[in-house]
């Protein structure tokens, strides 16, 4: 079956490096996904690596992907207030972005 | 990318009545697919809504409970049927677009249902 863990909360300094981890059981996986959703938002896709991939670097966002281990992270560099929100990972099978499988969300707290 | 819209934002809806959730695309899509979002929970696919075709429903879903009506390829439509207060979610309508290399689902904001 299909299931996508991750640690339920992350409490970071503002101006610190965020992790935040996926594991996911599915070794199938095309791509794999991040979305950000803020309070009371939809979900925001940030970005996505493809399983052939170990490494996607955006701006501040770096994507690691471990295929061996079945383990993704996301890194946000010089994380700020703005960043807080609920971060989910998400695994697709076969080809493009259809039936996404969501992981359980990381809610990640920015403090001063 | 795609920008996508829902109606209602929210809505307060009594026990064994009946919404229906709009969702609207600014392109032309092939798939659209709708969720749940279940309070403090992640997101549960419901159904894939093809233009032309039925729903396919997910495991756990049956359409007379959350029938769709996809009649456009911009378009489409969820309806919550006979509510109790487990329905109390947030629904939320995505749709496959291209998108920097790969097909991704983009999402709408989201539709948030408290059943009393």
């Amino acid at each position: 079956g299909e299931d996508v863990e991750q640690s339920l909360f992350l409490s970071v300094r503002e101006g610190d490096s965020s992790v935040i981890n996926c594991t996911y059981t599915d070794s199938s996986s095309t791509y794999l996904y991040w979305y950000k959703q803020e309070p009371g938002a939809g979900l925001q896709l940030l970005t996505y690596i493809f399983s052939n991939m170990d490494m996607k670097q955006d701006q501040r966002l770096t994507v690691l992907l471990n295929k061996k281990d079945k383990h993704l992270s996301l890194r946000i560099a010089d994380t700020q207030t703005g960043d807080s929100a609920i971060y989910f990972c998400a695994e697709t099978i076969g080809g493009g972005g259809n039936k996404l499988t969501f992981g359980t969300g990381t809610q990640l707290k920015v403090e001063l | 990318s795609a920008v996508i819209s829902q109606k209602p934002s929210r809505d307060i809806c009594q026990r064994g009545t009946s919404l229906t959730i709009q969702c609207q695309v600014d392109s032309q899509v092939t798939m659209m697919f709708w969720y749940r979002q279940q309070p403090g929970q992640s997101l549960t696919l419901i159904a894939t809504a093809n233009q032309g075709s039925e729903a396919t429903y997910e495991s756990g879903f049956v359409i007379d409970k959350f029938p769709i009506s996809r009649p456009n390829l911009t378009f489409s439509t969820l309806t919550v049927s006979n509510m109790s207060p487990e329905d109390s979610s947030i629904y939320l309508c995505s749709v496959l677009a291209p998108g920097g290399g790969a097909d991704t689902q983009y999402f709408g904001p989201g539709t948030r249902l408290t059943v009393l």
